[in-house]
């Protein structure tokens, strides 16, 4: 079965960090980029940022450049994004994704489930 | 952060028909065909209905179509059901920066 299960519910206080998982299967995981998206409650998508796990190579939107960091293991093909410095406004669900087609695509089929984090002291 | 522009409510009646616009610029929607629009019903994960502006993947029903017009696309739902209640966003590739941009999002009303 095609999927990416994401890990689960996260709860962090303010300045810490997070790591969430994103484990594909059912296809090749290096084929195709994923991404991150995350939406705030009652707010719209925010793109995050993309990894080509191929490579491990990484675009970042630039509101997260210095913050964000997202890598993969190729081995349990697992990708992971890694935010820092934690406020209340990142609290949201996080979404992996996966481009549509392998190579340059930009447009998403398949989703995570999501994953919530809440950041309160 | 640019974002698309989208109407953030439309309504309509079953059986009606509606069209949401997604606006932006010369650097994404008007230069690219990497438009898709997604269909986010409450507490749920965001579902592809369109891709390369007019694509339907399989499975979507046929009463959503997609257009592109300058640097403004769009979605029309035709024969609206109870169950298209949802948000709908547009999203494109962008040559600036910004590389990816999501639209601001519409609340469908049935």
């Amino acid at each position: 079965q095609v999927q990416l299960v994401q890990s689960g519910a996260e709860m962090r206080k303010p300045g810490a960090s997070v790591k969430v998982s994103c484990k594909a299967s059912g296809y090749s995981f290096s084929d195709y980029f994923i991404h991150w998206v995350r939406q705030a409650p009652g707010q719209g998508l925010e793109w995050m940022g993309r990894i080509n796990p191929r490579s491990g190579g990484t675009n970042h939107a630039l509101k997260f450049q210095g913050r964000l960091t997202m890598t993969r293991d190729t081995s349990i093909s697992t990708a992971y994004m890694e935010l820092n410095r934690l406020t209340s406004d990142d609290t949201a669900v996080y979404y992996c994704a996966r481009d549509l087609s392998s190579g340059w695509d930009w447009q998403f089929d398949l989703w995570g489930r999501g994953t919530l984090m809440t950041v309160s002291s | 952060q640019s974002v698309l522009t989208q109407p953030a409510s439309m309504s309509g009646s079953p059986g009606q028909a509606i069209t949401i616009s997604c606006t932006g610029t010369s650097s994404d929607i008007g230069d690219y065909n990497y438009v898709s629009w997604y269909q986010q019903h409450p507490g749920k994960v965001p579902k592809l209905i369109l891709y390369d502006v007019s694509v339907r993947p399989s499975g979507v029903s046929n009463r959503f179509s997609g257009s592109k017009s300058g640097n403004t696309a769009s979605l029309t739902i035709s024969g609206l059901q109870a169950e298209d209640e949802a948000d709908y966003y547009c999203s494109s590739y962008s040559s600036t920066s910004t590389l990816f941009v999501f639209g601001t999002g519409t609340e469908v009303s049935v």
